[in-house]
């Protein structure tokens, strides 16, 4: 079945830092691709989207591209911000319905 | 606009105990789910309701588990009897016929002690 794995966190990180997290993912046939966040006390919110192989999603700075050769789907960002300290999920779009990873915790300190 | 409503935001009860939660899915989207996140996870389906209709409850445990959407808007979801492993965070979500961006509420955390 669809699965996803991402990296362990939690990622700390130093205002400005390069953020990298990585997600790959298996399915079956050709899923879209999607990154989650969630601030803490509140519920997910779509970050950015990919729907083909190839795409780039992107925003509020974070980017991620859909590497089908690598089935993987890594957010990025160039500098992050205090702000960004959040839990973020990589997930899949399946038939119906939406396969998530674990999340990875992001802690960004001044 | 409003988001998606939940409540309420933290229930504690025994275990043993019957416990209800609601959700008020934006307007006009028809399509509603209820996922199971429990710490340190990502959130898993438990039920989709397409209007009125649940299209997808195969990973609902229907032997304490229930849920309704009886006029195809707001929805509930039901443990009777709950028991120390329900805890964890239900989350409530919608969507329009575009499953792939949904919107998701606060979620209610139980706790079962």
């Amino acid at each position: 079945g669809d699965s996803v794995t991402q990296m362990e966190g939690p990622v700390t990180l130093s205002e400005e830092a390069f953020l990298t997290i990585n997600c790959t993912y298996t399915a079956t046939g050709y899923p879209s691709l999607f990154w989650y966040v969630q601030y803490p006390g509140e519920g997910l919110q779509l970050l950015l989207k990919a729907t083909k192989a190839d795409d780039k999603g992107s925003n509020k700075g974070f980017e991620a591209t859909y590497r089908k050769e690598t089935t993987s789907f890594h957010l990025e960002k160039g500098s992050v911000q205090v702000s960004d300290s959040a839990v973020y999920f990589c997930a899949l779009g399946g038939y119906s319905t939406l396969t998530f990873g674990k999340g990875t915790m992001l802690l960004v300190s001044p | 606009e409003a988001g998606v409503v939940q409540s309420p935001r933290y229930k504690i009860i025994e275990k043993k105990q019957p416990v209800a939660f609601w959700c008020n899915p934006i307007s006009g989207h028809n399509t509603l789910y209820w996922y199971l996140q429990n710490l340190g996870q990502g959130p898993e389906l438990l039920i989709r309701y397409e209007n009125e209709e649940a299209v997808d409850d195969s990973q609902l445990p229907k032997d304490r588990f229930s849920a309704e959407r009886l006029k195809g808007v707001d929805s509930t979801l039901k443990i009777q009897p709950a028991e120390l492993g329900d805890s964890a965070v239900y989350l409530c979500a919608s969507s329009t016929e575009d499953y792939n961006e949904q919107f998701f509420g606060p979620g209610t955390r139980l706790t079962v002690l």
